[in-house]
Order: structure tokens, then sequence, then C-alpha cells
């Protein structure tokens, strides 16, 4: 069984659009993030979810908007897509332990490569 | 975070160790050392990770020296499976844990038969 997973796998758009790249994970897990790796695979977070609570916001715009309607489901919506915004995002889910907050470990899913013309 | 350093890349013979090293010399004490991998085409693999002492687990052993401010990935016997981009990342324990990931380039380790 798929711990973490993401749909679509390939997604190809023209700019101005909305798309959006849905993240399930199986795993139990109470915390979620979305990264993006760029052309140079420079990878970086962009948000974090703790029992559909929002923890990370680095600083992305505005056009995107994660929602999370339950702890297993963390979906990134895209709004007017720009030629920038091409890359491989990654969603990730970690489990906090403990009352030090250690994350440990992060499972990653395979992969959303989004291409905007 | 404390920044790390690492070669870009290095080349390991099959069958043979592989020692990937990082430097992180401004680690503070509530910060551990992590290492992930990501093959190519597919998401981020953790691999190990600590805070002192030496690690050992079935893909890796990290070994950190006794200031922290240096640690090394060994992979005791490569396969072309382990060809790879290897990831150090120091990341606190704590209140202060996010549990976010920084990652910097990398060391892409290329594994010849």
């Amino acid at each position: 069984d798929t711990a973490v997973s993401q749909t679509p796998k390939y997604l190809v758009t023209q700019m101005g659009n909305d798309k959006s790249i849905k993240c399930e994970q199986n795993l139990g897990h109470d915390t979620m993030y979305w990264y993006k790796q760029d052309s140079k695979k420079f990878l970086k977070i962009m948000f974090s979810y703790n029992n559909k609570e929002l923890i990370i916001n680095e600083t992305v715009p505005n056009r995107f908007s994660p929602k999370s309607p339950d702890k297993a489901h963390l979906n990134l919506h895209i709004n007017s897509l720009e030629l920038g915004d091409s890359a491989v995002y990654f969603c990730a889910s970690s489990q906090p332990r403990g009352s030090g907050f250690s994350y440990n470990e992060q499972f990653f899913g395979p992969g959303t490569r989004l291409t905007v013309l | 975070d404390a920044k790390t350093t690492q070669p870009p890349s290095m080349d390991c013979a099959e069958g043979r160790a592989a020692n990937l090293p990082c430097n992180h010399s401004t680690i503070s004490g509530n910060e551990y050392v992590y290492w992930y991998r990501q093959i190519h085409s597919q998401g981020p693999q953790y691999i190990i990770h600590g805070l002192k002492n030496n690690e050992t687990n079935e893909m890796a052993s990290l070994i950190i020296t006794e200031d922290r401010k240096s640690s090394t990935l060994i992979l005791p016997h490569a396969t072309l499976r382990d060809t790879a981009v290897y990831y150090c990342i120091v990341r606190p324990h704590g209140s202060s844990n996010t549990g976010k990931l920084i990652f910097g380039q990398g060391t892409t380790l290329q594994v010849k038969p």
C-alpha cells in the first residue's frame, strides 16, 4: 500500500489557469507538508499543516492555497498559474513524537510534475 | 537552523563503502543531524538521524564527531541503486521544531560498476 500518494503525477496546463494537486497519506500522521522542487533541483518547504491547522507558510504567493479537509489529506490549489510555477511538487507527512516534538522521519510522495505553458 | 556544507558530487565503486561527509560547524545543542536521499524522479527518502552518538540502521551508519561540527554517512556496500542525491540536514528538536526540512544542494553520489 502506498504511504503517501499524490494525484495527478503529471499536470500540463496553460498560464492563467487554476489547478489542484491532491495528497493523501494512510500512515495516521498528524502533520503534512508541501515542498516545491524547481528546475535546478532545489527543494524548498512551502506549507505545513498539523491536525488541519496551518503551522508553516514560507512566504508563498497567495495564489497558492493549501486545504486540509481532514488530517489524512492536504490538497494544493493554485490560482492564475504562471510560468515560474513549473516545478515538481512533493507532499510529505510525519508524526510529532513525545513532548519534545521530535518529527524524526518524513515520508514523501512520488511528486507531481507541473508544467505551465 | 544551522547551515550544512557537502561536496557537490562523489563517485563510489559498486560493493565498496561510500563515505559522504557533511560539515555543520554552527550546529547548536538541540539540533539533530538528519540524512535523506533522493533517487532520480522520486521523492526524498529518510535514511538516518542522530544527535551525538554514532547510529546504525539497516540502510546506513552515521558517524558524528565529538565536537558535533561534522558527520559522515556511511553506506557499507554501495549498489547501483544507491546512486542518488544525499542531503545532510540539521534540525532542532523541542518547541522550536516546526518539522520543516531545509534542503541544501546535497551530494550527488554516483555508484559505478
